[in-house]
């Protein structure tokens, strides 16, 4: 079946420093694959997404290509803010099975100023 | 709009009571689902519904049954619970399941089973 494995944290960085937050998948077909961020004590919002391969997703500084070849979909970001502290899901939808997406344990990540 | 919103946010249960979780969504969403979410497990399906009136099992449907009634609300029960439900639920809607769509979530409910 699908499945998303990415980094587990906690991922510490100081403010301004390169963040990558590595994810790969397995998956049926030809998915979409998704970056969610979790806000402390909130639901889920969409942060990018990429379609078919070579797309590149980006969103508020974020950005993360649709890598076929080696099925991933890094997430990077080139100087983090403390407002970025929160929890990151990779997922995936590929419509080959239940009508939902699958996703990685989540990154926690914390900016320290 | 509202977006997606949940009923309640907060609840603890004793082991064999049952409860309904209560999700509404106003923009006129056709596919609604549930989550929950475990430390270190990421999100997991338990149910879907495609539209009014149907329902389907996820990953994870047991001890769980789902309504959709109306296409705007899609309600989660647990007819006895167990320790092993203590977890935090999210609801989500989306137009469709095209792979471009995106899911909405709403703020979640923190179930904790005694």
């Amino acid at each position: 079946g699908d499945s998303v494995t990415q980094m587990e944290g906690p991922v510490t960085l100081s403010e301004e420093a390169f963040l990558t937050i590595n994810c790969t998948y397995t998956a049926t077909g030809y998915p979409s694959l998704f970056w969610y961020v979790q806000y402390p004590g909130e639901g889920l919002q969409l942060l990018l997404k990429a379609t078919k391969a070579d797309d590149k997703g980006s969103n508020k500084g974020f950005e993360a290509t649709y890598r076929k070849e080696t099925t991933s979909f890094h997430l990077e970001k080139g100087s983090v803010q403390v407002s970025d502290s929160a929890v990151y899901f990779c997922a995936l939808y590929s419509g080959g099975g239940a009508d939902g997406l699958t996703f990685g344990k989540g990154t926690h990540l914390i900016i320290q100023p | 709009n509202a977006g997606v919103t949940q009923t309640p946010k907060f609840r603890v249960l004793k082991t064999g009571q049952s409860m309904t979780l209560l999700c509404a969504q106003d923009m006129n969403h056709e596919y609604m689902y549930w989550y929950r979410q475990d430390p270190g497990m990421g999100l997991r399906l338990i149910h879907y519904s495609v539209g009014e009136g149907t329902t389907a099992k996820g990953e994870v449907p047991d001890g769980y049954n789902v309504s959709r009634l109306k296409k705007q609300n899609f309600l989660l029960g647990l007819e006895s619970a167990a320790p092993s439900q203590t977890s935090v639920y999210f609801c989500a809607s989306s137009y469709s399941t095209s792979g471009s769509d995106t899911q909405y979530f709403g703020p979640g409910t923190r179930l904790t089973v005694l």
